[in-house]
């Protein structure tokens, strides 16, 4: 059974950098599909923040590409999520998710954390 | 790239059907068959209900179908129960990237 778990900092000062780290178990990364991450501020939608393949090429959301980096680590089988100079408004819970390629959908996904950014 | 507009709430009583729409344009709903349909109770992550426009996952009821025309897709509930209340977001897949749906909250009366 595919599993995945995010984990990172629950608490993010204004203008710093959040991370997020997403380990998948029962699947290895480096077989196939692309992973991704998508957040939902409290009380509002899903919105993607962007997917990668296990060979590291990313596809990122326009609206946030400028601030986003997503990575993988096959060895450790984790990927994960840098956005920088965090305001209010990326205050959420973010999930982890894997994405099918076939049916383009997120099939699998993580309990999701919830990011505060505060000073 | 924008959300796909969904309706706010839509609500039944026990055992009838409603139906929820997903209106894109013809670069995302339009252009691909690769829309899905994502249930979300409260609290809890999204569970993929309907992938590919009308395709159900292993394991999802047969209440929950899903079709499109044009640039709008729709997913039905058929039957409704009181385990279907929880919100849903339609989500298209587009020239490599992702849009989802503004989300509708499902009530059962």
């Amino acid at each position: 059974q595919v599993q995945l778990q995010e984990s990172g900092p629950g608490l993010v000062k204004p203008s710093e950098t959040l991370s997020l780290t997403c380990a998948v178990s029962g699947y290895s990364i480096s077989s196939g599909y692309y992973w991704g991450w998508i957040r939902q501020p409290p009380g509002k939608g899903l919105e993607w923040i962007g997917s990668i393949y296990h060979s590291g090429s990313t596809y990122y959301n326009p609206s946030l590409k400028s601030r986003v980096t997503i990575s993988v680590d096959t060895s450790k089988n984790q990927f994960s999520l840098k956005l920088s100079s965090v305001t209010a408004a990326d205050t959420a819970v973010y999930y982890c998710a894997r994405v099918a390629r076939a049916t383009r959908v997120f099939d699998y996904w993580g309990q999701g954390t919830l990011v505060t950014v505060s000073s | 790239q924008s959300a796909l507009t969904q309706p706010a709430s839509v609500s039944g009583s026990p055992g009838q059907s409603i139906t929820i729409s997903c209106t894109g344009t013809s670069s995302d709903v339009g252009g691909y068959n690769y829309v899905s349909w994502y249930q979300q109770h409260p609290g809890k992550a999204p569970k993929l209900m309907i992938y590919e426009v009308s395709n159900r996952p292993s394991g999802v009821s047969n209440r929950f179908s899903g079709s499109k025309s044009g640039n709008t897709a729709s997913l039905t509930i058929s039957g409704l129960q009181a385990e279907d209340e929880a919100d849903y977001y339609c989500s298209s897949y587009t020239s490599s990237l992702y849009v989802f749906g503004t989300g509708t909250k499902v009530t059962v009366l």
